[in-house]
């Protein structure tokens, strides 16, 4: 079974600096996709940016971009000129790109709580 | 207004009570999910279902039941079996295949 893995349970960045934020995961698959979610007060769960595997190129949306390693097993995302609403707790997610039962489901790492210092 | 809607935003019963959450999308998405998130836990899965009038179990499905009549609807019913009900429950859908989107979420709480 696919695991994900965020170690870092809290972290903090000052506004306007850029931050780091680590994932690994664990799977046998050649194919999948990784997701970054974010989760505001609200608790509403947002996506921030989306990676498929077998894409080598580096998914970036806006202020947020990736650094996907597969043979490392790692996706962590960066998020630079960091802002007060960035502020949330990121989760990392799996998901398997083949078209079986189950494949359909998404494996979250357990969250890290970003603050945003003013 | 294209999404999903969860009702109520917050519930509480008293224990050995069922109750419902609603969860309806207008996106015309094909799969739909429930989640249950825990404090300092990331979320997990409690049933998806990818086509009408068909559901699958996910990682913790005890105590819950589930109906997917509509498309557009995929109501989840906590049970008395359920032992730690409380929690923040979150529906998704998406697309075969797709990105999932979230519902803002449900609070219940059993007293």
């Amino acid at each position: 079974a696919q695991t994900v893995t965020q170690s870092q349970p809290e972290m903090s960045v000052q506004e306007a600096e850029t931050v780091t934020l680590s994932c690994t995961y664990d799977t046998s698959e050649s194919d999948y996709y990784l997701f970054w979610y974010k989760q505001p007060p609200s608790r509403q769960m947002i996506l921030v940016i989306r990676q498929e595997a077998y894409k080598q190129q580096n998914a970036t949306e806006n202020r947020f971009s990736v650094n996907f390693q597969k043979a490392a097993k790692s996706f962590s995302l960066k998020i630079s000129d960091s802002q007060l609403g960035d502020a949330a707790m990121y989760f990392c997610a799996y998901r398997s790109a083949f078209v079986s039962s189950g494949s359909e489901k998404l494996v979250f790492g357990k969250g890290m709580k970003l603050t945003v210092n003013p | 207004d294209g999404g999903i809607t969860q009702s109520p935003k917050y519930l509480f019963r008293k224990e050995g009570q069922n109750v419902t959450l609603s969860c309806e999308q207008n996106l015309n998405h094909d799969a739909m999910y429930w989640y249950r998130q825990d404090p300092g836990q990331g979320l997990r899965l409690i049933y998806y279902s990818q086509i009408v009038n068909d559901f699958q179990k996910g990682d913790i499905a005890e105590g819950y039941s589930v109906s997917r009549e509509k498309k557009e609807s995929f109501p989840l019913t906590v049970t008395s079996a359920q032992k730690n009900p409380t929690a923040f429950y979150l529906c998704a859908s998406s697309t075969f295949g797709g990105v999932e989107y979230f519902g803002p979420g449900t609070r219940l709480t059993v007293t």
